[in-house]
């Protein structure tokens, strides 16, 4: 499984975009980028998946250069809400679930007013 | 339509103990995946069943075990606790065809006094 690295934590403040970076020089042709945000004691909560250039949904974009040795997580207008833990993870899409994922231990984000 | 639930949500028990978690998985969901996460350490994956058979694992000794039932339903035994066995445990379920998103329980708060 390719190893992932992100920062250990970021400030940021309400209405700013956050861009989370994550280091995944290992990674494999079938592997996925997906993160990941979880909130204290709770279960961790899927934002988004990509495979390669640029994939957007409701809550974040995340950017995927072409060597995929990288990813950026972007989250714009951030709120105090979006405090929280933000996991980035490297794997395959195979079978009928996913094979372990593995978790780092996250970029943890803390939001101003 | 309810989604992965836990129980117990949280318990204490003292070292050489047994415990068993409980998981029902989001509807529709097949496959159960089990994760320790202690304080301030990222998830991770203990085992994942598919079919009433443990189809992947983690680096956890036998102590861990599983189970599923053919309602999909699961249990997380752990035999001869150790202090070091606190932490929240989740389940994580997903579909008969994964498309990269676990859907994770609030987890079982264990204590090991």
């Amino acid at each position: 499984l390719a190893k992932t690295t992100q920062p250990i934590s970021m400030d940021s403040y309400e209405g700013q975009e956050v861009n989370i970076t994550c280091s995944h020089n290992n990674i494999a042709t079938n592997d996925y980028i997906t993160w990941y945000q979880q909130f204290p004691s709770q279960g961790p909560r899927f934002i988004i998946q990509g495979y390669k250039t640029k994939v957007t949904n409701e809550v974040a974009s995340l950017f995927i250069p072409a060597d995929r040795k990288s990813s950026t997580l972007s989250l714009p207008r951030v709120s105090l809400s979006d405090t929280a833990v933000y996991y980035c993870l490297v794997g395959e899409n195979s079978g009928g679930g996913a094979d372990g994922l593995t978790f780092g231990k996250g970029t943890h984000l803390i939001i101003q007013p | 339509d309810a989604g992965v639930t836990q129980s117990p949500t949280h318990l204490i028990k003292t070292r050489g103990q047994q415990v068993t978690l409980r998981c029902s998985p989001k509807s529709g969901h097949d496959t159960v995946s089990w994760y320790q996460q202690a304080l301030g350490q990222g998830p991770q994956f203990i085992f994942q069943y598919y079919e009433e058979e443990e189809r992947q694992r983690g680096n956890f000794p036998d102590r861990f075990s599983g189970h599923q039932f053919p309602n999909y339903s699961s249990e997380l035994n752990v035999n001869a606790l150790l202090l070091g066995d606190s932490a929240l445990y989740l389940c994580a379920s997903s579909p008969p065809f994964y498309t990269g998103e676990l859907f994770f329980g609030e987890g079982s708060r264990l204590t090991v006094l």
